[in-house]
């Protein structure tokens, strides 16, 4: 059983430029939610994915962008790089019919950015 | 504004003792709470929950206690091991389908 699975698992880029970081989703899943952990923080939410559409959306300035396929997998773009988005991004799937407290997020390893 | 605070940023215990991870949250809205761990290179895991009608749950060696009228929870983990050491995330939620919000983690290191 497929957990969540984010690509790539390092990146870097130069202040200006613009990423795509990509997540699939555990298997029978039908929500992404996307993180941000900067150091010794925990994981800020960005936004969150059903049914291909932006439910919810955390308090990260419109740079930040997403999308969710057919096949639940998600895309998280971010333009206008600054040195400040230097992060953990993680991707988190969940089942949303189940119950939230019982099912909880499964989280993947993470995509390290660093913006120089 | 931050909804959840985990005031000890780490905490060192020895191997067989207990560990005790602290909660304080402001948003008396919350109506679950979930305990996650993480590991150096990989995403946080769902460890234990409890439901704001409770005041204890308990999974073998893990208990999360609640108490609404303080805001607070603790996790207590009962021997701890080697294996624990980690970083341990508290995460309260709101509602049906709401996002998850997360404290800044307490780094929990278990001395052999």
């Amino acid at each position: 059983d497929a957990g969540v699975t984010q690509s790539p698992t390092h990146l870097i880029k130069t202040r200006g430029q613009q990423v795509t970081l990509r997540c699939s989703p555990k298997s029978g899943h039908d929500t992404v939610s996307w993180y941000q952990q900067a150091l010794g923080q925990g994981p800020q939410f960005i936004f969150q994915y059903y049914e291909e559409e932006e439910r919810q959306r955390g308090n990260f300035p419109d740079r930040f962008s997403g999308h969710q396929f057919p096949n639940y997998s998600s895309e998280l773009n971010v333009n206008a790089l600054l040195l400040g988005d230097s992060a953990l991004y993680l991707c988190a799937s969940s089942l949303l019919g189940a119950t939230q407290g019982n099912s909880p997020l499964h989280f993947g390893n993470g995509t390290r950015l660093t913006v120089t | 504004d931050q909804q959840v605070k985990q005031n000890s940023p780490s905490l060192s215990v020895q191997e067989g003792r207990i560990s005790i991870l602290n909660c304080d949250y402001t948003n008396s809205m919350f109506d679950y709470f979930l305990w996650y761990k993480k590991y150096p290179a990989e995403g946080p895991t769902f460890l234990i929950s409890i439901s704001s009608i409770k005041d204890k749950n308990e999974d073998g060696r893990f208990t999360v206690f609640l108490n609404k009228s303080a805001k607070h929870l603790s996790l207590h983990i009962v021997p701890s091991q080697p294996g624990d050491s980690a970083v341990y995330f508290c995460a309260p939620l709101r509602g049906y389908g709401q996002n998850f919000v997360f404290g800044p983690g307490t780094r929990l290191s278990v001395l052999p």
